[in-house]
């Protein structure tokens, strides 16, 4: 069975603060792919980044950058130097499993950024 | 440009009526998912299409129901028979099967319905 845990409900900081947001994933499948959305307070989901499981290097965009570890089954997100802009709502997701067709979602991490 | 529009953004209906929500998309998709969203919590599928005229159901489909009839077009009726309808509502789309499976999902902007 597939599944994503965000153990982090809510984190705050204050601005400037690096943050990383933890994503743990169940998958036997070595076929997948992972995802990070954000929602801002507006509700739309915005598609951030996506790997797959045959690629483990890591990522990074601005101040965003992403950690993928396959031996911990991990795909955490970083901010660094955090702004009051990027306070929202975090997903991770996985596509894989039997059914390929599916997004399994994690329940979010809520960031709250500062000034 | 292209993206999905939902409509409308806020909807209030009375209890025992049912109610259908409208999700448009000129992204060219195949596939196109409902997801329902309470507060503080994560997304919930409740159907799913991956081509016209054929949908799965998701994870929470009771009291729900769709149609396919368009590419375009996934509208999302919430019966009289669900029994916690008050959510908020997000629609999204992806590039379909087999050659796309790393395509993420594009959602639009959601509809909070709220049942008195």
């Amino acid at each position: 069975a597939q599944k994503v845990t965000q153990a982090q409900t809510e984190i705050s900081v204050v601005e400037k603060e690096d943050v990383t947001l933890d994503c743990v994933y169940e998958t036997r499948d070595t076929t997948y792919y992972l995802f990070w959305y954000k929602q801002p307070p507006s509700g739309e989901l915005v598609f951030l980044i996506r790997r797959n499981s045959f690629d483990e290097q890591n990522e990074i965009s601005g101040r965003y950058s992403w950690n993928f570890q396959k031996s911990t089954s991990s795909f955490n997100f970083t901010i660094t130097a955090s702004q009051v802009v990027d306070s929202a709502v975090y997903f991770c997701a996985l596509r894989g499993g039997d059914n390929f067709n599916k997004f399994y979602f994690g329940s979010g991490t809520k960031l709250n950024v500062k000034p | 440009d292209g993206g999905i529009t939902q409509s409308p953004k806020y909807l209030f209906r009375k209890e025992g009526q049912n109610v259908t929500l409208s999700c448009e998309q000129n992204l060219n998709h195949d596939a196109m998912y409902w997801y329902r969203q309470d507060p503080g919590q994560g997304l919930r599928l409740i159907y799913y299409s991956q081509i016209v005229n054929d949908f799965q159901k998701g994870d929470i489909a009771e009291g729900y129901s769709v149609s396919r009839e368009k590419k375009e077009s996934f509208p999302l009726t919430v019966t009289s028979a669900q029994k916690n309808p008050t959510a908020f509502y997000l629609c999204a789309s992806s590039l379909g099967p087999p050659s796309s499976y790393n395509s993420p999902l594009h959602f639009g902007n959601g509809t909070r319905l709220t049942v008195t």
